[in-house]
């Protein structure tokens, strides 16, 4: 069955450390995002690619950086830049219709 | 600038009850989409329902409708007879057509609570 899948589901990572979160999709969506959520908010933007090798910031890009060497493929790593990197992340692609965004099951980040 | 509001941080719903739930936005774009989106607990994104700018009609899903008015700029959510399983985080969101404003923005979502 076609999907995107995030890994790990569970991360823990010390203070200081770069991480980085999977994303893969094997849906042949063109475009594919990532945002962070935080305990009872909303869904914010950190970065978006429409093709491959080409990405775009969003609303909260500082301490992220992302790469799209491969059309499956949007992985997210959070730098130890990053203020408060705690957090809920979630990938997603849109179809070529643009009707319907999927999401991955996410990845909850704690950073100790 | 894309923007979605939600006003309503939390509702509380009789079981069976239909409930309707606020979103308000602001684009430039003539052409764009917009989304409901369901989180239980659990964190997963449910996608429920979809319209496009130049739809005619509402969309509708099931127990999911959406009332779209265009020269208002709001897109809320009905949920007809409510069920238990309705208790979740609802998202609004929206993606413009044009290149430069593919990315899809959310509102701040609201918690809706069923009761028995």
């Amino acid at each position: 069955d076609g999907g995107i899948t995030q890994s790990p589901k569970y991360l823990f990572r010390k203070e200081g450390q770069n991480v980085t979160l999977s994303c893969e999709q094997n849906l042949n969506h063109d475009a594919m995002y990532w945002y962070r959520q935080d305990p009872g908010q909303g869904l914010r933007l950190i970065y978006y690619s429409q093709i491959v090798n080409d990405f775009q910031k969003g609303d909260i890009a500082e301490g992220y950086s992302v790469s799209r060497e491969k059309k499956e493929s949007f992985p997210l790593t959070v730098t130890s830049a990053q203020k408060n990197p705690t957090a809920f992340y979630l990938c997603a692609s849109i179809d070529s219709m643009n009707t319907e965004a999927f999401f991955g099951q996410g990845t909850r980040l704690t950073v100790v | 600038a894309q923007k979605i509001t939600q006003t309503q941080p939390g509702m509380f719903v009789q079981e069976k009850e239909a409930v309707t739930l606020d979103c308000t936005y602001d684009t430039s774009d003539p052409s764009y989409g917009l989304f409901w989106y369901k989180q239980p607990s659990s964190g997963e994104m449910i996608f429920l329902i979809y319209q496009g700018s130049y739809d005619q009609q509402n969309a509708t899903e099931g127990r999911y409708s959406l009332n779209f008015q265009k020269a208002r700029k709001s897109a809320n959510l009905v949920i007809s007879a409510s069920q238990l399983g309705d208790s979740a985080m609802y998202f609004c969101a929206m993606r413009g057509s044009r290149s430069s404003a593919s990315k899809i923005i959310f509102g701040s979502g609201t918690r809706l609570s069923i009761r028995p």
